[in-house]
C-alpha cells in the first residue's frame, strides 16, 4: 500500500510563496498528483509528475525525487483564492487507484 | 461540455436503510472511480468501473457495491448504513484505465443519522 504525509496546515500572505512538501511510500510508483479543493468542493486536478524534476504551470510547479519519495506543490504569487487545501495523491504501478494524503489546508491573509 | 456529475447532492438516511449515488462521468471518459472522504481527510479510493466491470476495488465491506452501465454512467450502493458511513462521495472519470488524470464530480453529501 501508499503512506504519503503532508502537513495539515500552512498560512501565508497573500503576494507571497509557500512550498508544500509531500513524503510517499508505496510498494510501486506510476505517477504523483496534486490536487486542489475547495470547502464543499470536489477536487480539481492541478499537476501530474511521473519523472524527476520540476513541473511548472503558471503560479504553481510541482517538484518530484523518486529516489526520495518527495513532492512538493510550489505556490507563487499568492492570492486569497488560493486558500484550500491541498491534496497529493500517489499512484500505484500495479493499479491504477489513486491514494491521497490527508492534504494541506493553506490560509492565505492579506 | 459538461464535466463529471452527481446525484443528489445532499441526501440524509439513517441507519440500516440503502442509499443509490449516481455519476455520469465527462464526455468521452469510460472510467469511473468511486471515492469516500471523510470531514477533514483526503479522498478514499471504493472501487473502480471500466467496461461495465468493477476493476479495483479499495478497503471498503462489501456492503458498498456498484454498476456501470453501457453508457459509462455509474451507481454507487450502500447498504445497512452506518453512522460512519456519512461522508462526501466523490466519483472521478478517466479516458482510460491508465489515463493519468481523473477528473472530479462535485461529490454527494451523505449524513447518517
Amino acid at each position: 500500500g501508499q503512506n504519503i504525509d503532508q502537513p495539515t496546515e500552512m498560512t501565508a500572505t497573500e503576494g507571497a510563496i509557500v512550498q508544500i512538501n509531500c513524503t510517499y511510500q508505496t510498494s510501486g510508483f506510476n505517477g504523483l498528483f496534486w490536487y486542489q479543493q475547495h470547502a464543499g468542493e470536489a477536487p480539481t486536478f492541478l499537476s501530474y509528475n511521473v519523472l524527476d524534476g520540476l513541473e511548472e504551470k503558471g503560479r504553481f510547479s510541482s517538484f518530484l525525487s523518486r529516489s526520495k519519495g518527495y513532492s512538493y506543490l510550489l505556490l507563487k504569487e499568492l492570492q486569497m483564492k488560493d486558500s484550500a487545501s491541498y491534496l497529493c495523491a500517489v499512484r500505484a504501478s500495479s493499479d491504477y487507484k489513486l491514494s491521497f494524503g490527508a492534504g494541506t489546508t493553506v490560509t492565505v491573509r492579506a | 461540455d459538461a464535466g463529471v456529475t452527481q446525484s443528489p447532492t445532499h441526501l440524509i438516511k439513517t441507519r440500516g436503510q440503502q442509499v443509490t449515488l449516481r455519476c455520469s462521468p465527462k464526455s468521452g471518459h469510460d472510467t469511473v472511480s468511486w471515492y469516500q472522504q471523510a470531514l477533514g481527510q483526503g479522498p478514499q479510493f471504493i472501487f473502480q468501473y471500466y467496461e461495465e466491470e468493477e476493476r479495483q476495488r479499495g478497503n471498503f465491506p462489501d456492503r458498498f457495491s456498484g454498476h456501470q452501465f453501457p453508457n459509462y454512467s455509474s451507481e454507487l450502493n450502500v447498504n445497512a448504513l452506518l453512522l460512519g458511513d456519512s461522508a462526501l462521495y466523490l466519483c472521478a472519470s478517466s479516458p482510460g484505465l491508465a489515463e493519468e488524470t481523473q477528473y472530479f464530480g462535485p461529490g454527494t453529501r451523505l449524513l447518517v443519522l
